[in-house]
């Protein structure tokens, strides 16, 4: 069973440019979130997704960042215009609908802002 | 507000028992999970408490006493591999994991 991916692995972008990150869940869940770690800070919880409707959205730092997940397979949170605070290790997560407690994480995009 | 805190770095040599802490402060309280992360790499599921006592899996187990807002997890016969950090996480509203700053454990031979 293929794990979770995430693309790209990295992304260097300037101020003010535009980068979109995908996810692919593993089959069959239902359930997806992104978070997001900045560079000596806890791991942060930015939305919830449950199939294709948005089940939590509270972590979103602004509306710079939008997220869909069209057909309720992959994800893409994009980031538009980026800022110097956006750089950070960005993750994507999936999980069943029963067991929303273990949640199988990707390798994550490391995004960095100049 | 929510908050998990545990301790930012435990040392320990091989063969050694560790024990990585967690309190929390939390609304909504579903249970408690463990994560592992290498080297900046996708964290990991390890173990999750939902009602008080002890789960073990292997080497590892994890503690919870919902009564206390305290949690631990617990690593016997250390092996170098097992440096990592490790967080603890709860369950927002049963979705969303609200995670700890993590633990940063280093073992050495």
């Amino acid at each position: 069973e293929a794990g979770v991916t995430q693309f790209p692995s990295h992304s260097v972008i300037e101020k003010g440019q535009t980068v979109t990150l995908r996810c692919d869940p593993i089959s069959g869940h239902d359930n997806l979130y992104w978070y997001r770690r900045v560079m000596g800070k806890e791991i942060k919880f930015l939305l919830h997704f449950v199939k294709e409707s948005k089940q939590d959205e509270s972590g979103m730092p602004n509306n710079r960042f939008l997220a869909e997940r069209t057909g309720g397979t992959y994800s893409t949170l994009k980031v538009q215009p980026a800022e110097l605070e956006d750089s950070g290790v960005y993750f994507c997560a999936s999980s069943q609908r029963s067991e929303r407690y273990e949640q199988y994480f990707g390798p994550g995009t490391r995004l960095t802002v100049t | 507000g929510q908050s998990l805190e545990q301790p930012s770095e435990v040392t320990a040599v091989e063969g050694a028992i560790v024990q990585i802490n967690c309190t929390y402060q939390t609304s909504g309280f579903y249970g408690l999970s463990w994560y592992q992360q290498h080297d900046g790499g996708a964290p990991t599921f390890l173990s999750y408490n939902a009602l008080d006592g002890l789960e073990e899996t292997g080497r590892f187990s994890s503690f919870l006493s919902r009564s206390d807002s305290y949690g631990y997890l617990l690593l016997q016969e250390l092996q170098m591999k097992d440096s990592a950090s490790y967080f603890c996480a709860h369950n927002q509203a049963g979705t969303a994991l609200i995670f700890g700053k993590g633990t940063t454990l280093s073992v050495s031979s």
